[in-house]
């Protein structure tokens, strides 16, 4: 059975930092693209970062990139997300997600780990 | 970026009833659009990719379909677990975006 468990949200101040995990199994790891995806309350769904295979590639939403690095380990098969400078707008539900790039899509995500950015 | 206009924004309806929801792309993405199903306090599931082609294991009663900028997501007849709400995403470049969603409630 395909498990992606997210990890690591919380509670932080503007301007802190950050860093989210999301534990694969029952598939394997090292042979798929994978994405974070957010979603804030009570919002809509928005595409934050990808990461190829072996890491060779990388995409970012542009309100991120230079805050945010998207990284994983396929020997742990994790994926990680490294959260700097965060902002309240950065408030949201972060789901990990199998991601094909065949066809542009996510096919399987994790039940999310919350974060808030609040003073 | 590619801007997602989804319609309408909630759709009031009963169980057998014909849905469709539309989703506008604000410009072509020869077929790179995905159909997501999110029930409250869930993950979203995918339904269709490729504009038209059935996720493994969703009911025939979902089909999508494309003309144009302009995509479709049908049920056919409305079951009980189907009520939710249904998000378009597009893949055609990056950023990828999605449609602010349509809520599919009981009428």
């Amino acid at each position: 059975e395909v498990q992606l468990v997210e990890s690591g949200g919380g509670l932080v101040q503007p301007g802190g930092s950050l860093r989210l995990s999301c534990e694969a199994s029952g598939f394997t790891f090292s042979s798929y693209w994978m994405s974070w995806v957010r979603q804030a309350p009570e919002m809509g769904l928005e595409w934050v970062a990808n990461i190829k295979q072996d890491g060779s590639e990388i995409n970012y939403l542009d309100s991120v990139k230079g805050r945010f690095t998207i990284s994983r380990d396929n020997s742990k098969k994790s994926l990680y997300l490294q959260m700097n400078s965060l902002r309240a707008e950065d408030t949201a539900l972060y789901y990990c997600a199998i991601t094909t790039m065949a066809t542009g899509t996510f096919d399987y995500w994790g039940q999310g780990t919350l974060v808030t950015v609040s003073s | 970026d590619i801007q997602m206009t989804q319609s309408p924004s909630s759709v009031s309806a009963s169980v057998g009833d014909r849905v469709t929801i539309t989703c506008r792309a604000s410009q072509g993405l020869s077929s790179w659009l995905a159909w997501f199903q999110q029930k409250p306090g869930k993950a979203p599931k995918l339904l269709i990719y490729g504009a038209s082609s059935l996720q493994s294991g969703v009911p025939s009663r979902f089909s999508g379909s494309e003309s144009g900028t302009y995509f479709t997501l049908t049920i056919s007849s409305l079951q009980p677990e189907d009520f939710a709400t249904y998000y378009c995403q597009q893949a055609k470049s990056f950023p990828w975006t999605f449609g602010q969603g349509t809520k599919v409630e009981i009428k």
